[in-house]
């Protein structure tokens, strides 16, 4: 079964400045996607953003960038000039490509906090 | 235009006591999921569907029933409830994937609490 560790229960950083989320995963598949979800304290659950494991290019999405090192099984996600805003639970999340398989599996979330 | 929407936002429910979440999509989506969330342990999948008329098991089914009659509408059954199911519901839809990386859109949750 597939596995997602997010290894960074809190992490905190300081408006304006770039702070990075850790995410393994485990699997065997060759072709899956992965995602990051925000969850600030509205309970929402917003998709940042996503990467094809196919595609050697990492995404990105404004001040949202990720760092997708396949061999390595990692996928890192970076905010740049981070704002008040940003303050959230951030989750990892993985799937299977394979038409037929839609199941999102999750990590325990990282919990950032924005210092002003 | 709606997206997902579930109901009701909150509910405290007795030990023993039976009830339904509703979960209705507008996006004409194939596929509907209910996740739990507990403090710790992200989410975790109760059950999903990938059309009208089917429904599967996810991760951590026992407890809950699910029903999909009506391809916008996903329903979430507790038949007894117990104090271990107290947690926040998140239903969510997709278009089926594929090559397509479709992302799953999430309702709001429903905060529930078993005494």
């Amino acid at each position: 079964a597939q596995t997602v560790t997010q290894s960074q229960p809190e992490m905190s950083v300081q408006e304006a400045e770039t702070v990075t989320l850790s995410c393994t995963y485990d699997t065997s598949e060759s072709d899956y996607y992965l995602f990051w979800y925000k969850q600030p304290p509205s309970r929402q659950m917003i998709l940042v953003i996503r990467q094809e494991a196919y595609k050697q290019q990492n995404a990105t999405e404004n001040r949202f960038s990720v760092n997708f090192q396949k061999a390595a099984k990692s996928f890192s996600l970076k905010i740049s000039d981070s704002q008040l805003g940003d303050a959230a639970m951030y989750f990892c999340a993985y799937r299977r490509s394979n038409f037929g398989n839609e199941k999102l599996t999750f990590g325990t979330g990282t919990r950032l906090t924005i210092i002003p | 235009n709606a997206g997902v929407t579930q109901t009701p936002k909150f509910r405290v429910l007795k030990t023993g006591q039976s009830m339904t979440l509703l979960c209705a999509q507008d996006m004409n989506h194939e596929y509907m999921y209910w996740y739990r969330q507990d403090p710790g342990m992200g989410l975790r999948l109760i059950h999903y569907s990938v059309g009208e008329g089917t429904t599967a098991k996810g991760e951590v089914p026992d407890g809950y029933n699910v029903s999909r009659l009506k391809k916008q509408n996903f329903l979430l059954g507790l038949e007894s409830a117990a104090p271990s199911q107290t947690s926040v519901y998140f239903c969510a839809s997709s278009y089926p994937t594929g090559r397509i990386n479709s992302p799953l859109h999430f309702g709001n949750g429903t905060r529930l609490t078993v005494t």
